[in-house]
């Protein structure tokens, strides 16, 4: 798993609440992403960094912002939750090669 | 447009049968092609990887093919279990940036 974390595992929020999941890697890997995985649509980018505060927009950002202060984490928010942002988010790393990801166990969030 | 297709969206088979997987992408310039195996609430994990020159791949009874001229790629599975029930998922790297391209996956189901 490449020493991947996500918290929470699970979340339940309400409409127009803020919302911030945390990934969370031991490997010191320099690219890390967030993507949202919804039935019919496959893994969608929503944002990716490519160092300490480096990043950059996916092709779903909107109503999404992230932060990266340290190598190992990537932080996630929803400064306003929607319901069209119920879905399951997934945190990725890059390998070393460069040539593949390793993803996180995901983050299953409900927003009612 | 990059794209990666997925076919069939679903599938269900007897245990011990053989299948076959399909992935037709028009990423260009490529780099690689890998396929993911999803079990039901985890992330994606790497099952094979394929560069332009590579034909045919092996992870056990998984064997992946790739045909670059004509942008395909296969994924047969043999002698099929139980625990191959998954979501199978494409994935293809553009050269030149930072770029993967999902399929939106192939659930298969394996019957007793």
């Amino acid at each position: 798993d490449a020493g991947i974390t996500q918290s929470p595992r699970h979340k339940v929020t309400e409409t127009g609440t803020p919302v911030t999941l945390r990934c969370h890697q031991t490997e010191n890997h320099r690219y890390m992403y967030w993507y949202r995985q919804d039935p019919g649509h496959g893994l969608r980018l929503i944002h990716y960094s490519y160092g300490v505060k480096d990043t950059d927009k996916g092709e779903v950002s909107d109503g999404y912002s992230v932060s990266r202060s340290k190598t190992e984490d990537f932080l996630l928010t929803l400064e306003s939750a929607t319901s069209s942002q119920t879905s399951v988010y997934f945190c990725a790393i890059r390998g070393s090669l460069g040539s593949e990801q390793y993803f996180g166990p995901g983050t299953r969030l409900t927003v009612t | 447009k990059n794209q990666v297709e997925q076919s069939p969206q679903s599938l269900i088979i007897l245990e011990g049968k053989n299948c076959t997987l399909q992935c037709n992408y028009t990423v260009s310039p490529f780099s690689n092609l890998r396929w993911y195996k999803q079990d039901t609430g985890r992330g994606p994990v790497s099952l094979t990887i394929m560069t332009f020159s590579e034909n045919t791949k092996s992870n056990g009874r998984y064997t992946a093919t790739l045909d670059a001229d004509t942008k395909q790629s296969s994924l047969h599975i043999t002698a099929s279990q139980l625990s191959d029930s998954a979501s199978y998922i494409c994935v293809v790297s553009e050269a030149t940036g930072n770029q993967f391209y999902f399929g939106t996956g192939t659930s298969l189901t394996v019957i007793p």
